[in-house]
């Protein structure tokens, strides 16, 4: 069976520090891989998503970037963090195209504060 | 930009009560209508995905219906119980292959007892 597995569950870093939370998935290959967050009092906004190794789409422009350097691997960055990076970060896959009619599978989630 | 609403953003109810919340989307390319749950210190898991219009899925005391005409869904809990304290969320598909997902800002529904 298919698992996700996000980590780390928390995290409260400095702000100007790096940032690199990590997503990978089991049992399953060439998911299409997602990074939402869900800032406080918002909804869940797509921040990235990927199709394939080295393919990535950007959503809204902001201080972070992704990367898919292995098939089932997705990793979020940031160079320096800011104040309005905290948040809840989550990571999803579905199988290709099919996401649409069976839907996402969600990591356990990240939540980063910045001090 | 594509909309998708849900009303109330919170609800308060007692165990035993039936209750409702609505998701409203944009009613032309309609491809699918998501709903999740989503508790706290957990990951949203998917409740249903609905595609045909007067649609209707039910799993245990949930179930929802589909408009896609008019542009809403609706998702019921019967005999709501404290275990059915989440956020509720509904998402709707971009267009495209990357079945990227629009979603709510979800209903957050707390049962007391």
């Amino acid at each position: 069976s298919q698992t996700i597995h996000q980590w780390p569950a928390t995290l409260v870093q400095p702000v100007g520090s790096p940032l690199s939370l990590e997503c990978t998935v089991e049992g399953t290959s060439n998911p299409n891989l997602y990074w939402y967050r869900q800032a406080a009092g918002r909804g869940l906004q797509l921040l990235f998503y990927s199709v394939g190794i080295g393919q990535i789409s950007s959503e809204v422009p902001q201080n972070l970037s992704a990367s898919r350097p292995q098939d089932r691997q997705f990793i979020l960055s940031s160079k320096k963090l800011l104040l309005s990076d905290s948040g809840f970060y989550l990571c999803a896959w579905t199988a290709g195209g099919w996401g649409r009619v069976y839907g996402y599978t969600f990591g356990s989630g990240t939540r980063l504060t910045v001090v | 930009i594509l909309n998708v609403e849900q009303s109330p953003q919170s609800l308060h109810v007692q165990e035993g009560d039936s209750t409702n919340f609505t998701c409203s989307f944009p009613s032309s390319n309609f491809y699918a209508l998501h709903w999740y749950r989503w508790e706290t210190a957990k990951s949203p898991e998917a409740l249903f995905v609905m595609t045909l219009n007067g649609d209707e899925k039910k799993k245990g005391r949930i179930s929802a219906t589909l408009n896609t005409k008019e542009g809403y869904s609706y998702l019921y809990i019967k005999g709501s119980q404290p275990e059915d304290s989440a956020t509720y969320l509904c998402a709707f598909p971009l267009t495209g292959t990357a079945s990227k997902l629009t979603f709510g800002t979800g209903t957050r529904l707390q049962v007391t007892l």
